[in-house]
């Protein structure tokens, strides 16, 4: 079973509130992913944690902040996003964080449909 | 620079037809190289990946791609296009020791478009 969960399917929010994107997975992976990505675009990752911690933030504006809460979970938290935010969010897992090999594969969730008003 | 080009934006193919969308690539080192299909308003799901070993791969789905060192190509391909087949495909690079270590390198997409 390779299934990422992510949760709300939709979203619409405006540019003053504070909303959260949840992700889940339970195959016991130690490396999850945040990625944006924009219509008939490639996604661009935003963030890495693994086991748990932050490892990679690729410079990603304050007002998108990750949490991690246990192994199996992965929040994206927003907060006064603009209109150019509005994107589907990805989830990502993979069994092992990234590493010198690269051998790890990442399996995505379906992702969250953000529209900022 | 590590860069993956999809030089097609879309692919058009009749059901039943073979198929093949194109992928090359620029890094130093050996890259792992995967693919990934994207159907409309779903997450990627990854396809199959090369690693080492058999320059022939194959993958969910009957797809299949093959590995091209001295054209720095891995195209994806399938004998038999289905229309369920139509859907935005990603060719994806890493390399070890990287230093944009977890850091997967997307071309641009290509749009498969399979009729009937």
């Amino acid at each position: 079973d390779t299934e990422v969960t992510q949760t709300p399917k939709h979203l619409v929010m405006g540019m003053t509130n504070k909303k959260s994107l949840k992700c889940e997975q339970h195959m016991g992976h130690r490396a999850m992913y945040w990625y944006k990505q924009k219509a008939k675009k490639p996604p661009e990752l935003m963030f890495v944690y693994s086991y748990e911690k932050l490892s990679i933030n690729e410079s990603v504006p304050s007002r998108f902040s990750p949490e991690c809460p246990n192994s199996s979970l992965l929040n994206l938290h927003l907060h006064a996003l603009q209109p150019e935010d509005s994107a589907l969010y990805l989830c990502a897992s993979s069994q092992d964080p990234p590493s010198a090999t690269g051998l790890e594969t990442q399996y995505f969730g379906p992702g969250t449909r953000l529209l900022v008003l | 620079a590590q860069s993956v080009a999809q030089p097609e934006d879309q692919v058009n193919v009749a059901e039943g037809n073979p198929l093949t969308v194109k992928c090359t690539y620029s890094v130093s080192g050996n890259p792992y190289l995967f693919w990934y299909v994207q159907y409309p308003n779903r997450g990627l799901q990854f396809l199959l990946k090369y690693i080492t070993g058999d320059n022939l791969v194959k993958g969910s789905y009957g797809f299949e791609a093959e590995f091209n060192k001295s054209q720095t190509s891995f195209h994806l391909k399938k004998p038999s296009a289905l229309v369920s087949d139509s859907a935005l495909y990603f060719c994806a690079v890493r390399t070890p020791g990287s230093s944009n270590t977890g850091k997967l390198i997307f071309g641009q997409g290509t749009t498969l478009q399979v009729k009937p």
